[in-house]
């Protein structure tokens, strides 16, 4: 069975910039949670989409978004890039909504110059 | 407000030794759940085990242990007879519910521990 996937990879913009990145979950999983990872603040919760509905939030501004496709695949959009939004961008998968087990995708290295 | 802390910053140890992670976490609710992943110098996170609040049994996965204490909030993480291979940043999490009934999947995640396992 194929992992979650993300891509890009690595991402190099500029401030002012908007990015998107994508997660695609593992077959058959229905939910998709992001996290932002950083040296100072490390892993720390963005959103949480399931039946492509947003069911939870963390505390980041609104320049920070996303959705989820019907197909499960979801994206996530920085606008107006700020040099701190550089970071590890990581996608989870998990069956359903609730507690169950997160599988990780490799993540995506944004450098906001 | 939930909060999990590893106050193990890193950890250095020579091959073969054991090691113990520690695991702190703070929530009010009587239902949650907790995870450790590991993540290697690759940067994705494997999840190792989850467990919840009314499971108190300690569980053994080959080399590894973990440690579930109420009492004390703990959730500790033995590794047996380290390895090179188990060198990665590990990290603790806790997962609590919206609401009674409305389950999330955001994991709160302490700031993690550094393994080094030297040959």
């Amino acid at each position: 069975k194929a992992g979650v996937t993300q891509t890009p990879r690595y991402l190099i913009k500029t401030r002012g910039q908007q990015v998107t990145l994508s997660c695609s979950p593992i077959s058959g999983h229905r939910s998709v949670s992001w996290y932002q990872q950083t040296p100072g603040q490390g892993l720390q919760f963005l959103f949480e989409y399931f039946s492509e509905t947003q069911r939870n939030k963390g505390n980041f501004p609104g320049r920070f978004s996303g959705r989820q496709f019907s197909n499960s695949r979801s994206e996530m959009n920085v606008s107006t890039l700020e040099l701190g939004d550089s970071a590890l961008y990581l996608c989870a998968s998990s069956l359903s909504t609730g507690s169950y087990e997160q599988y990780f995708g490799p993540g995506t290295r944004l450098t906001v110059t | 407000a939930q909060k999990v802390t590893q106050a193990q910053t890193e950890i250095s140890v020579v091959e073969k030794e054991d090691v113990t992670l520690d695991c702190v976490y703070e929530t009010r609710d009587t239902t949650y759940y907790l995870f450790w992943y590991k993540q290697p110098p690759s940067g994705e996170l494997v999840f190792l085990i989850r467990r919840n609040s009314f499971d108190e049994q300690n569980e053994i996965s080959g080399r590894y242990s973990w440690n579930f204490q109420k009492s004390t909030s703990s959730f500790n993480f033995t590794i047996t007879a380290s390895q090179v291979v188990d060198s990665a940043v590990y990290f603790c999490a806790l997962s609590v519910p919206l609401a009674p009934s409305s389950n999330t999947g955001k994991l709160i995640f302490g700031q993690g521990t550094t393994l080094q396992v030297k040959p």
